[in-house]
């Protein structure tokens, strides 16, 4: 039963190609983020959804699309992958505001 | 604008021994400030979070930290380090009401037998 979970936990891909990442969280919270962690650990927001509305949206290119299907949902599209999209990408949860849960991340490996 | 700051990229201490892992904030409000911990290849999870009801913070696995207004510290501490708490920790800060949390730049604890 977990609580926060994402698909796949590794991506091995080519530059150029599209991906997508699903998060599933089985909290019952409202609001559901991305976040990008880069070689040097460096964690970043990338989007925030609240009741699948987008409330936050970082400096991010276009090429990545985040979708929200449901309060439960929430996937993150990347189109023409880059050599720098190389990265730890987790997705977290939350009730409002309050504490957030993270998932094991997914290891996006571009090539 | 909100911003944290770890003091230090990596902390050595041996088995047995104090812990502490720096950690500094920048707020025009009143924050909420947590910790969190990453074990190699794996997510980040929890140790605690402070909201303002009181400065001392108790968290998981033996780990406290102490909300200092007036120095805008939040240091992470432990009082016997044990193998196990080898990973790496990010102190984070949230103060919007969309939830948005900005980490340090994380602290790697080594723990040596």
């Amino acid at each position: 039963d977990t609580a926060v979970s994402q698909t796949p936990k590794y991506l091995v891909t080519q530059m150029g190609n599209d991906k997508s990442i699903k998060c599933e969280q089985n909290l019952g919270h409202d609001t559901m983020y991305w976040y990008k962690q880069d070689s040097k650990k460096f964690l970043k927001i990338m989007f925030s959804y609240n009741n699948k509305e987008l409330i936050i949206n970082e400096t991010v290119p276009n090429r990545f699309s985040p979708k929200s299907p449901d309060k439960a949902h929430l996937n993150l599209h990347i189109n023409s992958l880059e050599l720098g999209d190389s990265a730890v990408y987790f997705c977290a949860s939350s009730r409002q505001a309050e504490t957030q849960y993270f998932g094991p991340g997914t290891r996006l490996l571009v090539l | 604008a909100q911003s944290v700051t770890q003091l230090d990229s990596h902390v050595s201490v041996s088995e047995g021994t104090p812990v502490l892992l720096r950690c500094n904030y920048s707020s025009s409000y009143s924050p909420s400030l947590f910790w969190y911990v990453q074990h190699p290849n794996k997510g980040l999870q929890l140790l605690l979070k402070y909201t303002s009801a009181a400065t001392l913070v108790k968290g998981i696995n033996g780990f406290e930290a102490e909300f200092k207004k007036s120095e805008t510290s939040f240091h992470l501490t432990k009082p016997s380090a044990h193998m196990s708490d080898a990973a790496e920790y990010f102190c984070g800060g949230g103060g919007t009401s969309y939830g948005k949390l900005t980490f340090g730049q994380g602290t790697i604890l080594t723990v040596h037998p």
